[in-house]
């Protein structure tokens, strides 16, 4: 199953930009990359995916490496609401769409 | 605005009993999903099913089934509930049709459930 590495844990400063990597080495060339954030006591919430351009959205910006073996979500604008886990995750194009989720990476937003 | 429905934010049940953890979508997707999470083990995939009555086993299937009778309605059983399965439950669901662009899942709030 394909896969993604992320580092357990990131801190950043409010206002500032954050850029969260994944790696995803085993990628095929159709599978989609999605990006959940989980609150605590809460289950995850879509953030943004992509197949090969980059994206952006109200929330986030995904870039997306041309090989397309790494992706980094970029919050432009840390606040403390912001403060979360999260996913990097392999939408398998030929398993039907399956969501494999790799470990995630708390972020924690210092004021 | 609810999307995806789980029918108990918290559960109880004893060793050995069947329980049933229920999940209902009105998006009309075609793909639906049961993770468990646990303290620094993330979420692991239990089942997925991509259509009524297909289901297909994820990374940890053991100990539990599932039920697809409907397209909205995802159900997990746990056959014959364990400690070990004491555990916070996640449903999400998705569409997909190959050819049309992928989009987000939705996921539910999630059941805690705990087997004394």
């Amino acid at each position: 199953d394909a896969k993604t590495t992320q580092p357990n844990s990131m801190e950043s400063n409010e206002e500032e930009p954050v850029h969260l990597p994944c790696n995803h080495s085993t990628i095929s060339g159709t599978d989609y990359i999605h990006w959940y954030r989980q609150l605590p006591s809460q289950g995850p919430e879509y953030v943004i995916h992509g197949l090969t351009s980059n994206v952006n959205n109200r929330m986030a910006s995904l870039a997306i490496a041309e090989d397309r073996k790494s992706s980094t979500l970029i919050l432009h604008r840390a606040t403390l609401r912001d403060a979360a886990v999260y996913y990097c995750i392999l939408a398998v194009y030929n398993q039907g769409g399956k969501l494999i989720f790799g470990q995630g990476t708390e972020l924690s937003v210092k004021p | 605005d609810v999307k995806v429905t789980q029918s108990s934010r918290y559960l109880v049940k004893r060793t050995g009993e069947k329980v049933f953890l229920e999940c209902v979508q009105d998006m009309d997707h075609e793909n639906m999903f049961w993770y468990r999470q646990d303290p620094g083990l993330g979420l692991r995939l239990i089942y997925f099913s991509y259509d009524v009555k297909m289901k297909e086993k994820g990374d940890i299937p053991e100990g539990y089934s599932v039920s697809r009778e409907k397209k909205e309605r995802f159900s997990l059983i746990l056959e014959s509930a364990s400690t070990n399965q004491t555990s916070m439950y996640l449903c999400a669901s998705s569409l997909w049709a190959r050819g049309l662009k992928n989009t987000e899942a939705f996921f539910g709030q999630g059941t805690r459930l705990t087997v004394v």
